[in-house]
């Protein structure tokens, strides 16, 4: 079963910062935060995962709260092309192959 | 182009067909996942393979049936299916979680959207 929540839908203007928050309130302290994509009937993309820092790449930055029971994934300046479903998700990391997908978050980026 | 390939791409079948999907990794990864994707609803976790054996069968019926011949190879065999059970699915892999580059995360095929009439 998924162990997150996250908001069904969100807007963001095109050109603006995406935050999309993640509720994780029973993360395990060997758990890690994986955030993926999912653009109309492909498949999921990986973004960004992060234990307990803050974690940046190309795509994203992940800031993930000091109690770890919540996270939020940046996209520092959306385009329409990041309009997707974004799935945060947890795993556990020392032989964990549990990816289980919650309801994620619908992100329109409005021109 | 993730590394991991899924055949066929499209499928319709009868509900008293038989039928097999097929997922191959190039990735050197040691687990393999199978996905279902109904409209309008979340990814389901159905089956996971770890070094060839299944480790995860979340209450799949058995009309649906997995087989990892080696850690490159996943089929899902299907059977009597039901109209219910059109959806798109998802193959998977992925590596262990280890410190210098390996980030263990999914690497997803295109998927095979599948149609029972």
């Amino acid at each position: 079963d998924a162990k997150t929540t996250q908001p069904p839908s969100m807007d963001c203007a095109e050109g603006r910062a995406a935050n999309l928050p993640c509720n994780h309130s029973t993360i395990s302290g060997n758990e890690y935060v994986y955030w993926y994509r999912q653009i109309h009937s492909q498949g999921p993309q990986y973004i960004i995962h992060g234990l307990k820092n803050n974690e940046t790449n190309e795509m994203a930055s992940l800031i993930i709260t000091e109690d770890r029971k919540s996270s939020t994934l940046i996209l520092p300046h959306a385009t329409l092309r990041d309009t997707a479903v974004y799935y945060c998700i947890v795993r556990v990391s020392i032989g964990g192959n549990q990816f289980y997908f919650g309801t994620g978050t619908s992100l329109t980026v409005i021109p | 182009e993730t590394g991991v390939t899924q055949t066929p791409r499209h499928l319709v079948m009868g509900m008293t067909n038989k039928k097999s999907l097929k997922c191959e990794q190039h990735l050197g990864h040691n687990a393999m996942y199978w996905y279902k994707q109904s409209a309008k609803k979340p990814l389901e976790l159905m089956f996971v393979y770890n070094f060839k054996e299944q480790t995860e069968n979340n209450s799949v019926p058995s009309r649906f049936s997995p087989e990892c011949p080696n850690s490159s190879h996943l089929f899902l065999h299907l059977h009597t299916l039901q109209p219910e059970d059109s959806a798109l699915y998802l193959c998977a892999s992925s590596g262990p979680l280890r410190g210098s580059g390996n980030t263990g995360e999914l690497f997803f095929g295109e998927g095979s959207r599948l149609t029972v009439l």
